[in-house]
């Protein structure tokens, strides 16, 4: 297994220019997230979805859209890129069941490296 | 929602003693715990975590204790190394009818003194 993949690695955007990150897993995760890791700070979510045709915001969704069409991927649009938003981008998945009881274990991709200017 | 802060921000032992680190949440349904290590350049990856059905767990060198009631959770680090030597996460997440999420903490940079 492949496990989590993230495409580009980095990019470096103009002001207003937009752009899709791609994650893909292959571990037959329901759930996915993405996060976004300023320097020196922890990771804050974004969005995420608990299936395909599912998806919900996280503590900072301004200025980002999420599709998930499928189990495998779950896109991140940033549509009118801003400074604001140069940062890593972290796609993570994990698997949630009925009786798991709370929060599972989620399994990071290794980050898209964004820079706007 | 739920809050986690994480102390300290960075912290410095000689090879060979203990690191501890230390997070406090604020929502009393959260019921899961994880610790994540991040490398410098690298991905978060789990290195232990904890359910609120348990007060600790180990795993060789690292251990985890939870006080559910103060509403703090610890990693423990015996006979550290210099492969030690990165960013510590804690979180807390809580089983909310299909809204399983993680709140992180800001991270602990750990430096081991050889």
């Amino acid at each position: 297994n492949a496990g989590v993949t993230q495409t580009p690695k980095f990019r470096i955007l103009k002001i207003g220019q937009s752009m899709t990150l791609q994650c893909t897993q292959d571990m037959n995760h329901n759930y996915m997230y993405w996060y976004r890791q300023d320097p020196g700070m922890g990771l804050k979510l974004i969005y995420y979805s608990v299936g395909a045709g599912i998806t919900d915001k996280g503590e900072v969704p301004n200025g980002y859209n999420v599709s998930r069409s499928t189990t495998e991927d779950f896109p991140l649009r940033l549509e009118l890129a801003a400074p604001s938003q140069t940062s890593v981008y972290f796609c993570a998945s994990s698997r949630v069941t009925g009786g798991s009881g709370g929060a599972e274990t989620q399994y990071f991709g290794p980050g898209t490296r964004l820079l706007v200017l | 929602g739920e809050n986690v802060e994480q102390h300290p921000s960075t912290l410095s032992v000689q090879e060979g003693d203990s690191a501890v680190i230390k997070c406090t949440y604020s929502d009393s349904a959260s019921n899961y715990f994880p610790w994540y290590k991040q490398e410098l350049g690298k991905r978060p990856q789990l290195i232990i975590d904890i359910r609120s059905n348990v007060g600790e767990k180990k795993d060789q060198r690292i251990a985890v204790t939870l006080n559910k009631t103060a509403k703090h959770f610890s990693l423990h680090i015996t006979e550290t190394q210099p492969e030690d030597s990165a960013v510590y996460f804690c979180a807390a997440g809580k089983s909310n009818f299909g809204n399983e999420k993680l709140t992180f903490g800001t991270g602990t940079r750990l430096t081991i003194i050889p």
